[in-house]
């Protein structure tokens, strides 16, 4: 089944305490990215990735990290989560085989920092 | 800047009856556009998608309509059913049809009453 694999689905955790949220999709997507949903702002690019080795900021991308090292997964890091980072996030990957290719996302994974 | 919006953050319609929910947009490069359908608890999942050089597309109960001079594009769902209460973001692949950013709207939240 096509899917994207997001975890953990729910994490608490306290200010400065590095995480990450995994992702991984198996659909030999090039493109993933990771958004922040949150109350009255809709969905909002933090980080997006072409390729393996390929990624660049999106719209909010202060106190995110990510790498892309291998096709399939794209890694969210918060070096030193803070309050204002408590958000429902979403990962996403798409094909790039031409106009308005649709997004798959996963689950979600609510983050609070406390 | 805020390029896609959803202005009505809700809406609630009887079971049967037409379902249209809007979205308007400031970036006349766009050249695409996608409806997501979000369920709580769940990832967006695609919709429907509309091209800039077409002005409607169908798909049975779900049709989205393109008005470019007006910038503006709407979602019609008809007849609406129970299970279509969701929230509804529109979203604007970047302009040359990339990824690289795919802006959504704030969303709307639908409710259809049985």
């Amino acid at each position: 089944e096509a899917q994207v694999t997001q975890n953990p689905r729910y994490l608490i955790t306290v200010t400065g305490k590095k995480l990450t949220v995994t992702c991984s999709q198996n659909m030999n997507h090039e493109y993933m990215s990771w958004y922040r949903q949150d109350p009255g702002l809709g969905l909002r690019q933090i980080y997006y990735s072409m390729n393996v080795e390929v990624t660049d900021k999106g719209d909010v991308p202060e106190g995110y990290k990510v790498s892309r090292k291998e096709k399939r997964n794209f890694p969210l890091i918060l070096e030193s989560p803070s309050p204002n980072q408590t958000s429902l996030y979403f990962c996403a990957s798409s094909s790039l085989t031409g106009l308005g290719e649709k997004l798959f996302f996963g689950s979600g994974t609510q983050l609070s920092v406390l | 800047d805020q390029q896609v919006k959803q202005n009505s953050p809700s809406l609630s319609v009887q079971e049967g009856r037409i379902s249209i929910l809007n979205c308007d947009y400031t970036n006349s490069m766009f050249d695409y556009f996608l409806w997501y359908k979000k369920y709580p608890a769940e990832g967006p999942t695609f919709l429907i998608s509309i091209s800039s050089i077409k002005d409607k597309n169908e798909d049975g109960r779900f049709t989205v309509f393109l008005n470019k001079s007006a910038k503006h594009l709407s979602l019609h769902i008809v007849p609406s059913q129970p299970g279509d209460s969701a929230v509804y973001f529109c979203a604007a692949p970047g302009h040359s049809g990339g990824y690289q950013k795919v802006t959504f709207g704030t969303g709307t939240k639908l409710q259809v009453i049985p």
